[in-house]
Order: structure tokens, then C-alpha cells, then sequence
């Protein structure tokens, strides 16, 4: 069983479109966390959710947006796609952060979005 | 501020070689903890191992190692014996409180 799934797996569309990407984790985590990979392979997180509430938001477009109908999923939302947004996306997930913030964090395979 | 830097862009071994990956981290949190995250060509990222700021004790997994020095702010990481399976690309994660950073990730080739 995978710990941590998202789909679709590849997503190409056209630019101005909106789509979403899905994530679930079977782990019992309880933090969940959205990655941009860019081109070059540089991983930043975006946003984190802890207990349905938003702990970190870094200064990403608005346009994208996390969704967490329960602790088990985390979608993210991207209005008005642009060439730009083209990347992987990686969905992680951990156990509630504590003081210190050291929860190992586990990835989903990454979802490959292409802005045509 | 980049708060952890890997050097080493990309990196080329004959299998059976040893290779050491490196890892600087720069803070002023008395308490934060490093990773190792693997990345092998298929694309996802493996974690390989976690380490808070009060243990530096040295770790050792099969042919996997870490060096962590605090006195350095370093977190090195090396494969004994590489083999092709180890290529991939690694990458050290810094975090602290609501932080966390990903360096620039080390490409390693094993050639056999």
C-alpha cells in the first residue's frame, strides 16, 4: 500500500486553465506539506497543513490554493495556470510538528505539470 | 539567507569507489535537525535520514554513513563501495521551527 499517493501522476494542460492536484496519506500523519520542484531540481515547500489549519505559507502566488477536507488529504488548487507554474509537484506529510519542528517527512511520488 | 548549502553539483565515482556528499548548514537555533533525502532517477525523494542538533554522534547504515559537526556546521554523507544503484540525486534538508530548506541537491553518477 503507498503511504503517500497523488494524482493524476503527469497533468498537462493549457495555460489560464485551472486544475487540481490530489494528495492522500494512509500513515496517520498528521501534517501534511505541498514542494515545488523547479527545472533545475530546486525543492521549495509552499504551504503545510497541521490539524486542517495553515502553519506555513511562503510566499507562493495566490492562485494556488491547499484544500484539507481531513487530516489524510491535502489538495492543492491552481487557478489561472502559466508557463511558469510548469514543475513537480510533491506532496510530503509527518507526524504533528513538535517543539523543534524534526517530524521526518514522507514523499508522494510527484505529479508532473506541464503549462502549455 | 540560504541556509543550507551542498556544493557539489555533480559528482562522478567508478562503482566501488567511496564518495563523500557534503552538507554545510548555516543557523543560530540552538535546536533544528538535518535530513537526507534521496532522489533516484525515477523521481521520488527517499528519506535516508534524520538528525537533531544534540546528537552528533556519527551514524552508520550498510554502506551509508553521516558525519555530523557541529563545531563545522557540517553534515556529511558518505557511500562506501558505490554501486550503479546509488546514482541519484541527494539532498540535505535543514529545519527549524516552521522552517525547513532543501539545498541544491548533489547529482552523484556511478559508473561501472
Amino acid at each position: 500500500d503507498t503511504a503517500v499517493s497523488q494524482t493524476p501522476k503527469y497533468l498537462v494542460t493549457q495555460m489560464g486553465n485551472d486544475k487540481s492536484i490530489k494528495c492522500e496519506q494512509n500513515l496517520g500523519h498528521d501534517t501534511m506539506y505541498w514542494y515545488k520542484q523547479d527545472s533545475k531540481k530546486f525543492l521549495k515547500i509552499m504551504f503545510s497543513y497541521n490539524n486542517k489549519e495553515l502553519i506555513i505559507n511562503e510566499t507562493v502566488p495566490n492562485r494556488f490554493s491547499p484544500k484539507s477536507p481531513d487530516k489524510a488529504h491535502l489538495n492543492l488548487h491552481i487557478n489561472s495556470l502559466e508557463l511558469g507554474d510548469s514543475a513537480v509537484y510533491f506532496c510530503a506529510s509527518s507526524r504533528k510538528r513538535t517543539s523543534g519542528g524534526g517530524e521526518t517527512q514522507y514523499f508522494g511520488p510527484g505529479t508532473r505539470l506541464l503549462v502549455l | 539567507a540560504q541556509k543550507v548549502t551542498q556544493a557539489q553539483t555533480e559528482i562522478s565515482v567508478v562503482e566501488k569507489e567511496d564518495v563523500t556528499l557534503d552538507c554545510v548548514y548555516e543557523t543560530r537555533d540552538t535546536t533544528y535537525y538535518l535530513f537526507w533525502y534521496k532522489q533516484p532517477p525515477s523521481g521520488e525523494l527517499v528519506f535516508l535520514i534524520r538528525r537533531n542538533s544534540f546528537d552528533e554522534q556519527n551514524e552508520i547504515s550498510g554502506r551509508y554513513s553521516w558525519n555530523f559537526q557541529k563545531s563545522t556546521s557540517s553534515f556529511n554523507f558518505t557511500i562506501t563501495a558505490s554501486q550503479v544503484v546509488d546514482s541519484a540525486v541527494y539532498f540535505c534538508a535543514f529545519r527549524t521551527g516552521n522552517q525547513f530548506y532543501f539545498g541544491t541537491g548533489t547529482s552523484l553518477t556511478v559508473i561501472p
